[in-house]
């Protein structure tokens, strides 16, 4: 079956540097996303990988390995702000995106 | 640019009426747009694949006769949730796939969410 795994919450400290791990296994791979979603609010796109290595945008950074089935997420200088759930989603072979359960990330001064 | 609009963005209804949402790209044509549900502290579920001119495909379990989509534009796709009960009561969101080269102008092929509708039904 197609499944993602991804930690279910994980607490860190305002200026500090956080990696939320995601491994997948889907039929067949296009790439991987990461979506961000406060509460109550829809996802908005962060970043998508579908080659291996690590892709960086500002104070994100996501990293991709397709030989081990596996991403992380990278946020550096975490600011308050940054405290929302964190999405990893995967395209199948048929572009269907598998999504994870999300990790909620929890921000303390 | 790939912005996803939704309509509207909250709703209370009673028990046994029908809902329409309306999700809209406001300056790309989607071909494909997507509808999930997701109830609170549960990840995003997959109701439906839109496509444009052609029948919606629905996921396993979410019965095509209550949910009613349609996608007869380009710029535009439709959900009815028609009989709505309590159990309807969820957070739904579209998206819309941007390929690259298309109009959205996009380098990756992806999918942006529209803010979402927050469905209550009485």
């Amino acid at each position: 079956g197609q499944n993602i795994d991804q930690p279910t919450e994980m607490t860190a400290t305002e200026g500090a540097i956080v990696q939320i791990n995601c491994t997948y296994q889907t039929s067949g791979f296009n790439g991987l996303f990461w979506y961000q979603q406060h509460a109550g609010e829809a996802p908005t796109f962060l970043s998508y990988n579908v080659l291996d290595g690590l892709e960086e945008k500002g104070r994100f950074s996501s990293f991709l390995s397709r030989s081990k089935g596996y991403s992380y997420l990278l946020l550096k200088e975490l600011q308050m702000k940054d405290s929302a759930s964190y999405l990893c989603a995967a395209w199948d072979s048929n572009y269907q995106l598998i999504w994870g359960a999300g990790t909620k990330l929890i921000i303390k001064p | 640019g790939a912005v996803v609009s939704q309509h509207p963005s909250w709703v209370i209804c009673k028990s046994g009426t029908s809902v329409k949402i309306e999700c809209r790209s406001l300056d790309f044509q989607a071909t494909t747009m997507f509808w999930y549900r997701q109830f609170p502290k549960q990840s995003l579920m997959l109701m439906a694949t839109s496509n444009e001119g052609s029948k919606a495909t629905y996921e396993q379990g979410v019965e095509k006769d209550k949910f009613l989509i349609n996608h007869a534009s380009l710029t535009l796709s439709t959900l009815t949730v028609t009989s709505a009960h309590p159990e309807d009561s969820s957070f739904y969101i579209c998206s819309a796939r941007v390929v690259p080269g298309g109009t959205g102008g996009g380098i990756t092929d992806t999918q942006y969410f529209g803010p979402g509708t927050r469905l209550t039904v009485l």
